[in-house]
This record gives C-alpha cells, sequence and structure tokens, in this order.
C-alpha cells in the first residue's frame, strides 16, 4: 500500500483564491511527522509546513496551512490567496519516527499546482 | 545562514564510469540525507548519514554508497553507472537531535545524466 497519497495530479487555482492540496498518508507508526514541500522547475525543494503526530492545534506558516486530520490520516495543504510565484510541484512526505527513523522521508508523487491570473 | 550547498549542479557521464557528488549542509546540522528523484520512481531515500556514521538506508544497490566527513559535509558515490541511474540527486540537512526536529532543508540538486 502506498504509504502517501496525493491524488491529485495537477490542480489549477485563481490567482488571490485559495487552494487545497490533498494528501492521506498510511503508517502504523504512533509517532510521525508530515511535511510539505514546494518544488520549482530549477528543482530545489522548499520546505513549506511541519506537522507532528502529537500535535494538537494544525500547523500554520504565512499563507501556508496543515489541515491535519488524525484519525482520517489526511494532512491537507492550504494556501491561501494564491500567488503567480506558487505555480509548482507540491510533495507531500512522511517520517516514521519509530520504523524509520531519523530523517528517512517516504514522498507522495507530488502535485503539480498552476496558478492562473 | 547559507543553505546547502550541492556540487556540482550537472553533470554528464557515461555507462560504466562512476561519480561523486557532494552536500554541505547548513551550518550547524548534523544529520545529511541523500534523495534520488526520477520521472518514473519519484523521489526515493538514499541513506541518512549523521555524526558520521550511517543512520539509515534505503532500498537501493550497493553501488550507491555515501560517507560524511567531521565538519558534517558528505558525498555520495555511484559505482558502475547505468542509464537508469540518471536523476536529480538531491541532500537535505537537519540539526539532526532527536527525530522530530520537523526542521529538514533540501538543496538545489545535481543533476546526473548517463549516456
Amino acid at each position: 500500500a502506498q504509504k502517501i497519497t496525493q491524488t491529485q495530479p495537477g490542480m489549477f487555482v485563481q490567482e488571490k483564491e485559495a487552494v487545497t492540496l490533498d494528501c492521506t498518508y498510511d503508517t502504523s507508526d504512533p509517532s510521525y511527522g508530515l511535511f510539505w514541500y514546494k518544488q520549482p522547475s530549477s528543482g530545489e525543494m522548499i520546505f513549506l509546513i511541519y506537522q507532528g503526530s502529537y500535535d494538537q492545534q494544525n500547523a500554520t506558516e504565512g499563507r501556508y496551512s496543515l489541515n491535519f486530520q488524525k484519525a482520517r490520516k489526511s494532512a491537507n495543504l492550504v494556501i491561501s490567496a494564491s500567488q503567480l510565484g506558487d505555480s509548482a510541484m507540491y510533495f507531500c512526505a512522511m517520517r516514521e519516527d519509530f520504523t524509520g527513523g531519523g530523517n528517512k522521508l517516504t514522498f507522495g508523487t507530488g502535485t503539480q499546482l498552476k496558478v492562473e491570473l | 545562514k547559507a543553505g546547502v550547498t550541492q556540487t556540482p549542479r550537472y553533470l554528464i557521464k557515461t555507462r560504466g564510469q562512476q561519480v561523486t557528488l557532494s552536500c554541505s549542509p547548513i551550518s550547524g546540522h548534523r544529520s545529511v540525507s541523500w534523495y534520488q528523484q526520477t520521472p518514473g520512481q519519484g523521489l526515493q531515500f538514499l541513506f541518512e548519514y549523521f555524526s558520521e556514521t550511517q543512520r539509515n538506508k534505503g532500498n537501493f544497490p550497493g553501488r550507491f554508497s555515501g560517507r560524511q566527513f567531521s565538519n558534517s559535509r558528505s558525498e555520495m558515490n555511484v559505482s558502475t553507472l547505468e542509464l537508469g541511474d540518471s536523476a536529480l540527486y538531491l541532500c537535505a540537512s537537519s540539526p539532526g537531535e532527536g527525530t522530530n526536529t520537523g526542521e529538514l532543508f533540501f538543496g538545489e540538486g545535481s543533476r546526473l545524466t548517463v549516456l
């Protein structure tokens, strides 16, 4: 079974609108971390946001927020007020603290986001 | 604060050759991880080094190896290159203390083409 599933290969959003990128995960580890990264065409992976499995509140970083629903095993990324510069590939990733450990991340297949005028 | 630096950024090799890629982590970071990104397989974990010791290893053949130096800089080596090794190789660094820091920062990658 896929550990990280991103079901949206591509998404379009109008500038200044909000967009939600879906991510579901599968793990039996009691402790894990969830990440979102942005990868522009240049190739660099840009860290956006992190949610630990024991964090009580949803993580937020500026225009990015992570909608963490532990029971449903989902960790959707919400980008508010989209900008043209948000056009990129977005990856959801998970670190399993016991079965994986360290900084071994499992990535999803990514969602290509295109922001339009 | 300087970010993660990877060299070289681009390189072309032929089958059977070997290649060495370098990664300098963010100052103060002791953990360096390596990932391979290909269109077919996506992003896959290669290995992680912490304080000069391999802490974790992905499911890659022994042709892929790495090491970390006392200054936390890391190198990865691929021997007997195959066409399928063509990929973007990404390095990531983190403080490495504990497993829940949430901080994992990537470099721009080294794009390897094998002909």
